[in-house]
């Protein structure tokens, strides 16, 4: 069975502060994705990451930065120079390469930027 | 905008009523979904289409009845829902396999 947990419930920033998000998962599997989702008040999910389990590379995608350790089993989510627009609730996700391939949500992590 | 709408956006109805949820994508995507997500909970899966068939049921109550009139279009048919069943039901869809989902805003349903 698959799982991934965000152990950090709420987060709370000031603006231009860099922030972690953590993100832990388990699986049998050794073929497996990984994403982040942001979901603003608004209620719809924005896809921002999808890595596979065979690249471990780090990635920048502006201000956002993602660093996937299969060591650890973490695929963790840092955005810099935070900004009141990235208030929202940040998901990881995993899914199998085979069988199901639904995806697993961990419980989410709510980001608050104050201005 | 999302490439993903849904309607209506906001639901009211009674324990007897009957009402359809409606998802639309022209992404070409070949798979479509139907999540639940009660408040500051994660979404749960409910349905999954693979090429307009149903793939995936996560043993939802018959209360909840999907369809896939074509690879664009998706419904969720409701009938004597309860009041547990008030949430925000997401649709997304995607090219299958692990490819990313890409979500609609969904529908806030509020059962009396």
């Amino acid at each position: 069975a698959q799982k991934v947990t965000q152990a950090q419930t709420e987060i709370s920033v000031v603006e231009k502060e860099d922030v972690t998000l953590d993100c832990v998962y388990e699986t049998r599997d050794t073929t497996y994705y990984l994403f982040w989702y942001k979901q603003p008040p608004s209620g719809e999910l924005v896809f921002l990451i999808r890595r596979n389990s065979f690249d471990e590379q780090n990635e920048i995608s502006g201000r956002y930065s993602w660093n996937f350790q299969k060591s650890t089993s973490s695929f963790n989510f840092t955005i810099t120079a935070s900004q009141v627009v990235d208030s929202a609730v940040y998901f990881c996700a995993l899914s199998e390469a085979a069988g199901r391939r639904a995806l697993t949500f961990g419980s989410g992590t709510r980001l608050q930027v104050q201005p | 905008d999302t490439e993903v709408t849904q309607t209506p956006k906001h639901l009211v109805m009674g324990m007897t009523n009957k009402k359809s949820l409606k998802c639309e994508q022209h992404m070409g995507h070949r798979a479509m979904y139907w999540y639940k997500q009660k408040a500051k909970k994660p979404p749960e899966l409910m349905f999954v289409y693979s090429y307009e068939k149903l793939s995936i049921n996560e043993s939802v109550p018959s209360r909840f009845s999907p369809e896939c009139p074509n690879s664009s279009l998706l419904n969720l048919h409701l009938h004597a829902l309860q009041p547990e069943d008030s949430a925000l039901y997401l649709c997304a869809s995607s090219q299958g396999g692990n490819q990313p989902q890409h979500f609609g805003d969904g529908t806030r349903l509020s059962i009396l």
